[in-house]
């Protein structure tokens, strides 16, 4: 099994500044790793795939990098709906699709 | 609009069975493999088990091989997990996802299992 390891578990961030979130794998995933947004009451939401590539409907302001086993979220200029907690999600390895334990970005 | 509802949530005793239910609409739900996903109070998300879009292949989550069955009707676009012998760790939130190439990229709001005696 592959696993993901997400830092920091919290990240306190104010509004209008950036944040950067870390995902790193037990082993190479290649570009294979997605990222999701997950608010209370709401249903999760899918941001990047392909580590770096937008979805549909994803603000600008959330970028993706990295390959391998090294990655990274980036909020550019976070507004107040951007509070949430961030889950990585390798698909390199069919079909046990694994997640990272998650980042909280709270407001400072 | 593409959707995914879950239901069938609720409290149930350890040893008990539920069956959730997750209905889709806004797409050709047969064309897509599906997943469901749970979330513990407090955890982090963990994949459950995978159904593809003819039923041809399906996988499981060593954690839930044994006890859970998922199982989708294609005419009635909808997706199943039958839990059965639940334990105390299977309390949380489960979501179906829609699965494509690079990730899951329709979920539902979630249904919530708790068990507990």
């Amino acid at each position: 099994e592959i696993v993901m390891t997400q830092s920091p578990a919290t990240l306190s961030v104010s509004p209008g500044e950036r944040a950067t979130l870390s995902c790193k794998t037990s082993q190479s995933i290649s570009s294979n790793l997605a990222w999701y947004q997950l608010k209370p009451g709401q249903a999760p939401r899918f941001l990047i795939y392909g580590a770096s590539t937008r979805a549909t409907g994803i603000p600008a302001r959330f970028s993706g990098s990295g390959s391998g086993t090294e990655f990274t979220l980036t909020i550019s200029s976070l507004q107040s709906e951007d509070f949430a907690v961030y889950y990585c999600q390798q698909y390199n390895n069919w079909p046990q699709w694994t997640f990272g334990q998650g980042t909280k970005v709270e407001i400072k | 609009e593409v959707q995914l509802v879950e239901s069938g949530g609720g409290l149930v005793q350890p040893g008990g069975s539920l069956r959730l239910s997750c209905a889709a609409s806004g797409f050709t739900f047969s064309s897509y493999g599906m997943n469901w996903v749970r979330q513990p109070p407090g955890k982090g998300l963990e994949w459950l088990s995978y159904i593809a879009h003819s039923s041809s292949a399906i996988y499981y989550a060593d954690s839930v091989k044994g006890r859970f069955t998922i199982s989708r009707d294609n005419a009635k676009n909808s997706l199943y997990l039958q839990m059965n012998s639940l334990r105390d760790e299977d309390t949380a939130m489960y979501y179906c996802a829609r699965a494509i190439r690079d990730g899951y990229d329709v979920w539902g709001l979630g249904t919530l299992v708790t068990v507990s005696s």
